[in-house]
């Protein structure tokens, strides 16, 4: 069963990088039909997309904060990373790593990393 | 970008009842549309992709129509286990939109 599991700190200063891990367990994160992605939820809202990654480093970001992403794979670590830089409160939320199918739709999530920005 | 909008943004429902959630985007997405269930403190759970192929998993109760620019989730006998927030996303030339989501309670 493929599982995704989200880690780094759950707080973060203003104006700072937010950064997390996603590790890939059970499954391939070379598989050559799948993404992976990034979606984040604040407290008490919805769901955003923040970006995407393929195996072999191709990545594609919501254009609202494509400025301040980066995203990128370690396979040899079956890990995917997200970098969000000169946080804000507004960036405090649940961020979520899931697989996404070639389209671009997510089946399988991890369980979520609450990231707070506070000084 | 392509803007979904999708309503209610609450349903208020009983046991037994016929549930429909709309979704519509600002230009037409062919059926690049999935559907997700998501219940507090979990992540959310794919029910729909292709805007009406349903999920290995998901109960025959949910179903999913639409083309263009107008989409439908339906849950035809809503469960206990279906009170939840539902969400529709968007996906077209590698990039993903979620609706603002649903959620469906007690009546």
């Amino acid at each position: 069963q493929l599982q995704l599991q989200g880690s780094g700190p759950g707080l973060v200063q203003p104006s700072e990088t937010l950064s997390l891990n996603c590790t890939v367990s059970g499954g391939s994160i070379t598989d050559s039909y799948y993404y992976w992605g990034w979606i984040r939820q604040p407290p008490g809202k919805g769901l955003e997309w923040i970006g995407s990654i393929y195996y072999t480093g191709n990545t594609f970001y919501n254009p609202s904060l494509k400025s301040r992403v980066t995203i990128s794979v370690d396979t040899s670590k079956s890990q995917f990373s997200l970098r969000l830089s000169s946080v804000t409160a507004a960036d405090t939320a649940l961020y979520y790593c899931a697989r996404a199918r070639s389209k671009q739709y997510f089946d399988y999530w991890g369980q979520g990393a609450l990231v707070t920005v506070s000084s | 970008d392509i803007q979904m909008t999708q309503s209610p943004s609450t349903l208020s429902a009983s046991v037994g009842d016929r549930v429909t959630i709309t979704c519509r985007a600002s230009q037409s997405i062919a059926s690049w549309v999935a559907w997700y269930q998501q219940k507090p403190g979990k992540a959310p759970n794919l029910l729909i992709y292709e805007a009406s192929r349903l999920e290995s998993g998901v109960p025959s109760r949910f179903s999913g129509s639409g083309s263009g620019t107008d989409f439908t989730l339906t849950i035809s006998s809503l469960q206990p286990d279906d009170f939840a927030t539902y969400y529709c996303q968007l996906y077209k030339s590698y990039s993903a939109t979620f609706g603002q989501g649903t959620k469906v309670e007690v009546k």
